[in-house]
């Protein structure tokens, strides 16, 4: 039950695009397609964005889309907006009916 | 309107034990997977335990095994989390949250409770 691999922070312009990559092991990011990302603002509770790899939840702008290769699961997000500012965390299905989260991503809207 | 609301949560000392519970309303409670996530201060997301919607099976993160129990009483909606043998670095704060499949599990989650603060310290 290894955390996933991010990067502490990204950063980008109003009206740009990231991505965040998430990084795994044969065990779990890339044996499943069972990725997902959440949102999280300071004091608030996580919202998912991205379930099963690349699947949107009904109300998530299609400004973030998902998608995986190998070991490596990633989100995307386009047209940065002011609100996107946040943590974000990626999760996958670790096998043997566990979880694994990613270590977090601090979001930063220059 | 789909609500999770956890309670339970204080200031306990170490080697004791505390029950969380998590009140749900608004969906069909006895039809999901439900699991809890706990989030330290200051750091991320560390998953704790699921339970299948009739409670059949359980399982857990290896840092919580054998001292934490996860049930339901689906006639009551409400999960809990029995926490025994607390650590100091059990303290944080433990959110429930909604599978996101129906009927299975998805391994991801919908919907998330506000979270309840675990202090464990002397």
């Amino acid at each position: 039950q290894s955390a996933l691999t991010q990067p502490a922070s990204v950063s980008g312009s109003p009206g740009q695009s990231i991505t965040i990559f998430c990084t795994g092991t044969r065990s779990d990011v890339g044996s499943y397609n069972l990725v997902s990302w959440y949102q999280q603002h300071p004091g608030k509770a996580p919202k998912v964005m991205i379930y099963d790899v690349s699947k949107r939840p009904s109300g998530i702008s299609n400004r973030f889309s998902g998608s995986k290769s190998g070991n490596t699961a990633s989100l995307t997000i386009s047209g940065l907006q002011a609100e996107d500012e946040a943590d974000y965390y990626c999760c996958s299905y670790g096998g043997g009916s566990t979880v694994v989260f990613g270590g977090g991503t601090k979001l930063t809207v220059l | 309107q789909m609500q999770l609301v956890e309670s339970g949560g204080g200031v306990v000392q170490p080697g004791r034990s505390l029950r969380l519970s998590c009140a749900a309303s608004g969906f069909s409670f006895s039809s999901f997977v439900m699991h809890w996530v706990r989030q330290a201060p200051g750091q991320g997301l560390e998953w704790v335990a699921v339970i299948w919607s009739d409670g059949s099976n359980k399982y857990y993160a290896d840092s919580v095994k054998g001292r934490f129990t996860i049930s339901r009483d689906n006639s009551q909606t409400t999960l809990y989390l029995q926490m025994s043998s607390l650590r100091a670095e059990d303290t944080a704060v433990y959110y429930c949250a909604r599978d996101l499949g129906v009927g299975y599990s998805g391994w991801g989650f919908d919907y998330w409770g506000q979270g309840t603060l675990v202090t464990v310290s002397s």
